[in-house]
């Protein structure tokens, strides 16, 4: 099942840099789409979510972008912290179709922030 | 801030056996869900549950697995007749409504041996 892809599996930035994570979709009847963030022995933890109706969604340090026509997001963390080290999941589900709530995952990038 | 959790944290089970792994969504959540991630893949869904039944499975839900919420507050998985690939990290989540964030329980290790 390929219809999720994040295809960085890491990234290393410079603490107080910018960290931009990319992920890449095929199903077109993806709308709405989540960022998790996973620390080592803990589950996913909610990030930020973005429905297809926006191109932008912000909260606080972190920033989603949906590019529809490129079937593309990305999460900016500005500036990145040491704390922010953690695995990364975009996540999408097609909420107006059949299958309500359920999310399907990409692989994950690895975000290593050094001080 | 309410949370998911999960017991037992770890569970090793000879293969054949039946295993239930628990959840406690949070509260006010009617729509919950499990997930597994097999060591070094992705997050794969199993199934959702809504109002008493089965709202969708996977292809890998099959009929060795089942779900049950069998009082107000749990919501377990079983697995009737465990097998070697069915060791991997199984997560519980829940959210209010279908499309609303889910949130993760910290998960159940399931070892088979």
């Amino acid at each position: 099942d390929q219809q999720v892809k994040q295809n960085s599996p890491s990234l290393s930035v410079q603490e107080g840099r910018i960290s931009i994570l990319n992920c890449d979709y095929t199903n077109s009847m993806f709308d709405y789409f989540l960022w998790y963030k996973k620390y080592p022995a803990e589950g996913p933890t909610f990030l930020i979510s973005i429905s297809s109706i926006k191109d932008k969604n912000e909260d606080g340090r972190f920033t989603v972008f949906l590019n529809k026509s490129a079937k593309h997001l990305s999460l900016h963390i500005v500036p990145s912290q040491p704390g922010d080290s953690a695995v990364y999941f975009c996540a999408a589900s097609d909420g107006g179709g059949t299958s309500y709530g359920k999310l399907t995952f990409g692989q994950g990038t690895i975000l290593t922030v050094h001080p | 801030e309410p949370e998911v959790t999960q017991t037992p944290s770890h569970q090793v089970t000879q293969m054949g056996q039946e295993v239930i792994l628990r959840c406690v969504p949070i509260s006010n959540h009617l729509y919950f869900y499990w997930y597994r991630q097999i060591l070094g893949q992705k997050v794969e869904f199993l199934v959702s549950f809504y109002n008493n039944e089965i709202s969708e499975k996977s292809e890998i839900f099959d009929d060795q697995f089942s779900v049950e919420r069998p009082d107000g507050s749990n919501f377990t998985l079983k697995i009737r007749s465990t097998k070697l690939e069915d060791s991997a990290m199984y997560f519980c989540a829940s959210n209010g409504q279908g499309n609303q964030p889910q949130h993760f329980g910290d998960g159940t290790r399931l070892s088979i041996l």
